[in-house]
């Protein structure tokens, strides 16, 4: 079926400390979508990331189609960087497939 | 700068009851999404309009269902609430709705069935 696992579930770090999430999503799928979620907020949409690499600040994200996956890196990390991460993909309808989230936790 | 504006914020409401949830966009998107989210952030589709046509109707009760006036307003009414009901509902739009183009979501509606 479709389906995109997410990894690592939660993850604590310290300020200044790199992070580096995983998405792996089955064979029908594609067009990765990384969105990060505020405590109590909505959606901000990170990247659209069907294949390669694009970065945005200290935000990076790679999808490799081939390997079914897709990876955001955040460097640098900062405790504004707080929330959860979700990524998504789509099976070229309308729907998104997302993830189950990381709930990334960055101590001062 | 929020362009997807959802109405509640946040409701409590018994078993059995009606509720009604709006959301209106102003990025001229002709795609608009309504999304459960549960307590373990799980995120799951449950309708998406396409120039006022249903075209994504997952298989969710029949308590829900969407209301939609224009492209820029998609509701969603749930007759009936139930305990499981409780949780946050998102709504989002996009272009041309081929997940081609991001979607943008709205702050959520926290749903609260006692």
């Amino acid at each position: 079926g479709q389906q995109v696992q997410q990894s690592p579930a939660s993850l604590v770090l310290q300020e200044g400390e790199n992070a580096e999430l995983q998405c792996n999503f089955s064979t029908s799928l594609n067009s990765m979508q990384w969105f990060y979620q505020r405590p109590g907020g909505s959606l901000v949409s990170l990247f659209y990331n069907p294949s390669g690499t694009k970065q945005s600040g200290r935000l990076t994200s790679t999808t490799v189609i081939k390997e079914r996956r897709s990876s955001l890196h955040i460097s640098s990390s900062q405790t504004t960087d707080s929330g959860t991460y979700l990524c998504a993909a789509s099976s070229g309808s309308w729907q998104l497939i997302f993830g189950s989230g990381t709930q990334l936790t960055v101590m001062p | 700068e929020t362009a997807v504006f959802q109405t509640p914020n946040y409701h409590v409401t018994q078993v059995g009851n009606e509720v009604s949830f709006n959301c209106k966009q102003t990025l001229g998107h002709d795609t608009m999404y309504w999304y459960k989210q549960d307590s373990k952030k799980l995120l799951k589709i449950m309708f998406s309009y396409n120039n006022k046509q249903l075209i994504v109707n997952e298989t969710v009760p029949r308590r829900f269902s969407p209301q939609s006036s224009d492209k820029a307003h998609l509701n969603l009414r749930i007759k009936s609430v139930e305990p499981e009901d409780s949780a946050v509902y998102l709504c989002a739009s996009s272009t041309r709705g081929r997940n081609q183009d991001t979607q943008y979501f709205g702050p959520g509606t926290r749903l609260l069935v006692l």
